[in-house]
């Protein structure tokens, strides 16, 4: 077992630009979440699937943000236009529609100049 | 909104002692709850689930829960230079992973040799 595959593990982009993160959940995982740490808030749900469907958005902080899973393999965040303060390691995380807790995938670290 | 507290610490601890994490939550509704542990640069990694009030144990590792008091602990004899980290308490509202994990900002350990 592969574990989460997330892509790219680190990211430097200038303000303004478009930014896309990429994530591969455990296969037979039916549940896809996306979170975002940083010192001061910690990790925070930005959004999350079940059965590639979007359950939760409440968490995505502004319009700028967008996420995406088109099949049960593959899910993606886009940040448009990115700013400073969305730097931050943002993990992708999926889990069995069970009560178990989920594998987070190893991270992206972005920073936006 | 819900929430969950944890000491930031840091927690320091000699070698071999017990050390012991606390985390309280404000949602009374919640029904499971996740201990994860996060070293420096790394990603969160799952080492203890609890869903039922009382002690569950696996190998150095004790969770307590305590619905009545909306409090959960986690135990760690032996300690170890390793368990060196950040312990994060997770709180599932539903009691299936399908839905989003709040957390905590985490407990810095250190165990010193």
């Amino acid at each position: 077992d592969a574990g989460v595959i997330q892509s790219p593990r680190h990211e430097v982009t200038e303000m303004g630009q478009e930014v896309t993160l990429r994530c591969k959940p455990i296969s037979g995982h039916n549940s896809l979440f996306w979170y975002r740490q940083t010192m001061m808030r910690g990790l925070e749900l930005l959004i999350y699937f079940n059965n590639n469907v979007p359950i939760d958005d409440s968490g995505m902080p502004e319009d700028r943000f967008s996420a995406k899973m088109p099949n049960a393999s593959f899910s993606t965040l886009k940040i448009q236009p990115s700013e400073p303060r969305d730097s931050a390691v943002y993990f992708c995380a999926s889990s069995l529609a069970s009560p178990y807790g989920y594998t987070f995938g190893s991270g992206t670290r972005l920073t936006v100049v | 909104q819900k929430e969950v507290e944890q000491n930031s610490g840091p927690l320091s601890v000699p070698e071999g002692a017990i050390a012991s994490l606390n985390c309280t939550y404000s949602d009374r509704g919640s029904q499971s709850f996740f201990w994860y542990r996060q070293y420096s640069g790394k990603s969160p990694e799952l080492i203890m689930s609890i869903y039922s009030n009382g002690d569950k144990e696996d190998g150095r590792f004790t969770a307590q829960l305590n619905k009545a008091s909306q409090y959960v602990s986690l135990l760690i004899r032996d300690s170890q230079p390793s368990d060196s980290a950040t312990y994060l308490c997770a709180v599932n509202p539903s009691g299936g992973g399908a839905d989003g994990l709040t957390f905590g900002k985490g407990t810095h350990l250190i165990i010193q040799p």
